[in-house]
């Protein structure tokens, strides 16, 4: 089993629309979580972290269940630059290194 | 807004040549790691850096590579070797401690060509 998974997509969306990204991950001792959005050739952006109550900025929605061990983004009202490989990543271990998902491409259409 | 950096952008070598990919941290920043991707692939760790020693390293991470903090702002990966398999996109990224101390931040990368 994968430690994170995600769909890998493309999501072929059109401008305006609302799209939801979701994740799981299978090792109960993560401790944190984060959304990572990567362009093409580019370095992984830190887009936001994950908490368990849930946290939002702007149009970006994030949730996390621990119990599920699952972790999703929703972006509203979504824009041509949105478009980009969404990353789900998990913080474990001591030294907290990050263990990532294969990424969902996202693809906003005019 | 401070920034993770790294030289060279991209770096062509022949196989079994050794090469060093070099950043520098953000600089109040006292954790340091290095990934790589290759393309088209996911996001792999490395290894991790505090207190002048490695802190955790994965499979990946075998006897071809080393890591080293040179100096107060440096932090740079060695390869010795290199093999076919070894290019990649390598990112550096380092965090701090304190408030978002979990939050790591990447450099733009150095894209190795292994020819």
């Amino acid at each position: 089993r994968k430690e994170v998974e995600q769909d890998p997509g493309p999501f072929n969306v059109p401008e305006g629309a609302t799209v939801a990204f979701n994740c799981t991950y299978s090792n109960s001792a993560s401790q944190s979580f984060f959304w990572y959005r990567q362009d093409c050739r580019k370095e992984p952006k830190l887009l936001m972290s994950v908490y368990s109550s849930g946290n939002e900025d702007g149009r970006f929605t994030a949730q996390l269940n621990r119990a599920s061990q699952y972790i999703s983004l929703l972006i509203r009202d979504s824009k041509l630059s949105d478009s980009a490989t969404y990353l789900c990543v998990v913080n474990i271990g001591s030294n907290y290194q990050l263990i990532w998902g294969a990424g969902t491409k996202l693809i906003i259409k005019p | 807004e401070p920034e993770v950096t790294q030289t060279p952008s991209h770096q062509v070598t022949q196989m079994g040549q050794e090469v060093i990919l070099r950043c520098v941290p953000i600089s109040n920043h006292l954790y340091f790691y290095w990934y790589r991707q290759i393309l088209g692939q996911k996001v792999e760790f490395l290894v991790s850096f505090y207190n002048n020693e490695i802190s955790e390293k994965s499979e990946i991470f075998d006897d071809q590579f080393s890591v080293e903090r040179p100096d107060g702002s440096n932090f740079t990966l060695k390869i010795r070797s290199t093999k076919l398999e070894d290019s990649a996109m390598y990112f550096c990224a380092s965090r701090g401690t304190g408030g978002n101390s979990y939050e790591q931040y990447f450099g733009p990368g150095t894209r190795l060509t292994v020819t």
